[in-house]
C-alpha cells in the first residue's frame, strides 16, 4: 500500500512534554498538509508546503508548534510544551499539484496529553 | 472567511432507507466541493467531489450535486447499507486548504 502513513499512531503524553509526530506522503506527491481533529469535530488547517518550502499557516499554529518537510518528501510536526488542549487527532494528507490536486488523508496520530 | 455547515447527526436510518446529509458553504470565490468519509477506526477517505457548478459528483451510490444559486453540495444515496454507517464530512476548497463542515454520524440498522 502506498498511501499516506503517519507515525505514531496514538502518542500520550505528560503536560509540559515535547513531542514529534512524522508524516510520509504518496510517494510523488509534492504538496503536504497538516490537520488537526478535536472529537466531534471536522478537521481544521494547521499549515502546508510546497516541496519543502511551508507557503501557509494557520493562526491556529501557535509558536509551540513547528513543522518541516527538509527534503520536500516526509514531514514531521513538533509541539513544545504540550498542554492539555492540545490533545485531538493529527492528520496529515498530501496531493500533486498538476492535475485534480486531491488531497489523500493518513490515518492520523492520536494525542492525548495528561 | 469561508465556512461549511452542515446537518448535525446522528442520522439514524433502516437498511435500504433513501439518505441525505445536507451541506451549505459560504465562500468568497468559486470553490471546489468534496465529501469526505471516516468509517469507525479509519483515516478520512475521498468520497466524491465536484469542481464548477452543476457538476454532480458521485461514487459508490453517493451523489452530490455543485448548487452554486443556492451555495449547497447535498449528499445522497438511494438505498443505504449497514456498511454505510460512518461520519461524513462536507468540504471546501478554496486555494491550498481543506475548509471542512462538523461531519454527520450516519447509523443504518439492518
Amino acid at each position: 500500500d502506498t498511501g499516506v502513513s503517519q507515525n505514531p499512531r496514538h502518542k500520550i503524553t505528560k503536560r509540559g512534554q515535547n513531542v514529534t509526530f512524522r508524516c510520509d506522503p504518496i510517494s510523488e506527491h509534492n504538496r503536504l498538509y497538516w490537520y488537526r481533529q478535536t472529537l466531534g469535530q471536522g478537521p481544521e488547517f494547521l499549515t502546508y508546503f510546497q516541496n519543502e518550502a511551508q507557503l501557509e499557516k494557520s493562526r491556529l499554529l501557535s509558536d509551540r508548534f513547528s513543522a518541516e518537510r527538509p527534503k520536500g518528501s516526509f514531514s514531521t510536526l513538533e509541539i513544545q510544551r504540550t498542554e492539555q488542549g492540545d490533545s485531538a487527532m493529527y492528520l496529515c494528507a498530501s496531493s500533486l499539484s498538476t492535475g485534480t490536486d486531491t488531497q489523500y488523508f493518513g490515518p492520523g496520530t492520536r494525542l492525548t496529553v495528561l | 472567511g469561508n465556512s461549511v455547515t452542515q446537518m448535525e447527526g446522528p442520522v439514524t436510518l433502516s437498511e435500504e432507507a433513501f439518505l441525505t446529509i445536507n451541506c451549505t458553504y459560504t465562500a468568497t470565490g468559486y470553490p471546489s466541493l468534496f465529501w469526505y468519509v471516516q468509517y469507525p477506526g479509519e483515516g478520512l477517505q475521498l468520497l466524491l467531489k465536484a469542481t464548477k457548478a452543476d457538476d454532480k459528483g458521485s461514487n459508490k451510490g453517493f451523489e452530490a450535486t455543485y448548487r452554486k444559486e443556492t451555495t449547497s453540495f447535498h449528499l445522497e444515496k438511494g438505498s443505504v447499507q449497514v456498511s454505510d454507517s460512518a461520519v461524513y464530512f462536507c468540504a471546501l476548497r478554496e486555494g491550498n486548504k481543506l475548509t471542512f463542515g462538523g461531519g454527520t454520524r450516519v447509523l443504518v440498522k439492518p
